[in-house]
């Protein structure tokens, strides 16, 4: 089956760096995204990654190992308005998108 | 019109009615998709079109219907709605639907409640 795995919460500071994990089982592979959500709204485009390494993007990056089926979205200087779902989705050997559940980040001051 | 629209934004509905729920893009894109976003999962894929005139089924079609008679509409009908339909609906759309990893764009979503 396919499987997208990635933690259900994290918590951070303000002004923080936090790393949001996510790793994956698919039918092929042909890229990973991440969207970014806001509570009570749409799913918006953040990344994609196709090639092994990191994509630096303003205060995120992300980070893909296609051998070890592992992405990573990483926030610097972790700003109040950061707080939101972070999605995480494979494109699959059918050019489809297998989303993970997401991971609702949490910024304290 | 900038992006996707979705009507309505939100729907209270007696269970074994019918109900359609609206989306129209203004970007002249190929491809669109309805999506269903459920508290603990992952966006679930009912139904998507790669371009106007097709449509396909995604992981979680039973129970739905969509046409797409021409580029910018796409709509999803419930013929009898049931509470397990109950979820927040969102429409996207992309450049391209077939062999291309393309960026998708979301409406702003249909909250639906089935009683």
């Amino acid at each position: 089956g396919q499987n997208i795995d990635q933690p259900t919460e994290m918590t951070a500071t303000e002004g923080a760096i936090v790393q949001i994990n996510c790793t994956y089982q698919t039918s092929g592979f042909n890229g990973l995204f991440w969207y970014q959500q806001h509570a009570g709204e749409a799913p918006t485009f953040l990344s994609y990654n196709v090639l092994d390494g990191l994509e630096e993007k303003g205060r995120f990056s992300s980070f893909l190992s296609r051998s070890k089926g592992y992405s990573y979205l990483l926030l610097k200087e972790l700003q109040m308005k950061d707080s939101a779902s972070y999605l995480c989705a494979v494109v699959d050997s059918n050019y489809q998108l297998i989303w993970g559940a997401g991971t609702k980040l949490i910024i304290k001051p | 019109i900038a992006g996707i629209t979705q009507a309505p934004t939100s729907q209270i509905l007696a269970a074994g009615r019918r109900m359609t729920l609206r989306c129209t893009q203004d970007m002249r894109h190929n491809a669109m998709y309805w999506y269903r976003q459920d508290l603990g999962l992952g966006l679930r894929l009912i139904h998507y079109s790669n371009t106007a005139g097709t449509t396909g089924k995604g992981e979680v079609p039973d129970g739905y219907s969509v046409s797409r008679a021409n580029t910018d509409d796409f709509p999803l009908t419930l013929a009898s709605a049931v509470p397990s339909q109950t979820s927040v609906y969102f429409c996207a759309s992309s450049v391209e639907g077939t062999g291309v990893p393309d960026t998708q764009y979301f409406g702003p979503g249909t909250r639906l409640t089935v009683l």
